[in-house]
């Protein structure tokens, strides 16, 4: 099924603790995004890759770094977890046509 | 600073009337616009858009409306269903150093009751 695939669904972590959420594409989409949403803030862009190689910082980065070492795979991980990122994550991905984006189904991290 | 603004946070109608969420921004610079739907526990999904060389575009019960001048949007949903409730989110893309990214607003949850 084409489409987005993110892991894990949930997970609860001790703060201080490293943290990989994965996010692979089988669209061959070339631009990918991570976002965060929460209550009353909506999305937020923590990071973002235009391309396989290329990353780029978004609204909320610190505290997240990314890798695009190919084109389908977009890790997001925290170096060490503090409580105000506890949140639901969504990866998405965007064709060179078109404007819209695909989302994920999401990772709900608690961070305790 | 906010560049999408969506500034009722919830939204109730009845089945069968018609529902308006609306959206501001900020940047003349956005140049297409579009609309998410998110059900709970799932990622958003696209719903509908409009290029800013166009001021409405419909598909089915949704309309999204735009008005350039005063940098506002809509989406009306004729009728509203009760599959209808979840939280809509507006979005704008355009320039932003050198690449498109999507600028979400905070997104409007709506309740369509039967």
């Amino acid at each position: 099924i084409a489409g987005i695939t993110q892991a894990p669904t949930s997970q609860i972590l001790a703060a201080g603790r490293r943290m990989t959420l994965r996010c692979t594409q089988d669209m061959r989409h070339n631009a990918m995004y991570w976002y965060r949403q929460d209550l009353g803030l909506g999305l937020r862009l923590i990071h973002y890759s235009n391309t396989a190689g290329t990353t780029g910082k978004g609204e909320v980065p610190d505290g997240y770094s990314v890798s695009r070492a190919n084109t389908d795979d977009f890790p997001l991980t925290l170096a060490s977890a503090v409580p105000s990122q506890t949140s639901v994550y969504f990866c998405a991905s965007r064709g060179d046509k078109g404007f819209g984006y695909t989302f994920g189904s999401g990772t709900r991290l608690t961070v305790v | 600073d906010q560049q999408v603004k969506q500034n009722s946070p919830s939204l109730s109608v009845q089945e069968g009337r018609i529902s308006i969420l609306n959206c501001d921004y900020t940047n003349s610079m956005f140049d297409y616009f579009l609309w998410y739907k998110k059900y709970p526990a799932e990622g958003p999904t696209f719903l509908i858009s409009i290029s800013s060389i166009k001021d409405k575009n419909e598909d089915g019960r949704f309309t999204v409306f735009l008005n350039k001048s005063a940098k506002h949007l809509s989406l009306h949903i004729v009728p509203s269903q009760p599959g209808d409730s979840a939280v809509y989110f507006c979005a704008a893309s355009g320039p932003q150093g050198g690449s498109e990214k999507l600028v979400f607003g905070k997104g409007t949850k709506l309740t369509v009751n039967p």
